[in-house]
């Protein structure tokens, strides 16, 4: 499988600010994916980034707040905008590899403060 | 569309004992499934997945699962339980994408 970097691994933001969260994956993939993971929660889909066209996004994530990049086919990132302390979660992309199942990465840790 | 359902919040088991995770999906065909465990502060491990095949599938850490079907269940088994194994277990359905249970959190009884 390939591997995929995700940075930063954690930050803790000022409320009203915004991060953006870079995944790079040392092959290309066709789709990528980005997860929320609130405190004691699941994972929670919030957008599917395919190169060339606009993510699409799950019921209850949009882009205003969760604009999505996916400039080529081994990069993508995540912006979580205008934050609020509900924004505290784990931020995770993932990567769908041929045969492979998915790969995620490490995560980022966000805390809004 | 394609969902996992994991009807246990928390478990409690003894070490030494044996363990069933329970994960039913819902698909229109055969899905892929996964289960995942995640430790206190830790990423995503893969325990094992299920693409085709066989449906009794060995994973890590001495884990199996098994593909029923029938009962569109997917449920996690450990013949013997070892302290370290308390965590987060997840069941995950991926086609498409992927979609995740809300996840068994397990205890381990000294």
């Amino acid at each position: 499988s390939a591997v995929i970097s995700q940075k930063p691994s954690r930050d803790i933001c000022q409320r009203g600010t915004s991060l953006t969260i870079q995944c790079q994956v040392d092959s290309q993939v066709t789709m990528m994916f980005w997860y929320r993971q609130q405190p004691g929660q699941s994972l929670t889909l919030i957008a599917t980034a395919n190169q060339g066209s606009e993510a699409t996004y799950e019921s209850g994530f949009v882009i205003d707040k969760f604009p999505i990049s996916r400039p080529n086919l081994t990069f993508s990132t995540l912006t979580v905008s205008n934050m609020s302390p509900e924004d505290s979660s784990i931020y995770l992309c993932s990567y769908r590899g041929r045969g492979d199942g998915y790969t995620f990465g490490s995560g980022t840790r966000l805390t809004v403060v | 569309a394609q969902s996992v359902t994991q009807p246990d919040i928390h478990i409690t088991v003894s070490e030494g004992a044996s363990l069933e995770l329970r994960c039913n999906y819902s698909y229109g065909a055969t899905p892929y499934l996964f289960w995942y465990v995640q430790s206190p502060g830790q990423g995503l491990q893969l325990l094992l997945k299920y693409f085709s095949g066989d449906t009794l599938v060995q994973g890590i850490k001495g884990f199996e699962a098994e593909f029923k079907r029938s009962q569109s269940s997917f449920n996690l088994r450990k013949p013997s339980v070892h302290w370290s194994d308390a965590a987060e277990y997840f069941c995950a359905v991926g086609v498409n994408d992927m979609r995740f249970g809300a996840g068994t959190r397990l205890t381990v009884k000294p």
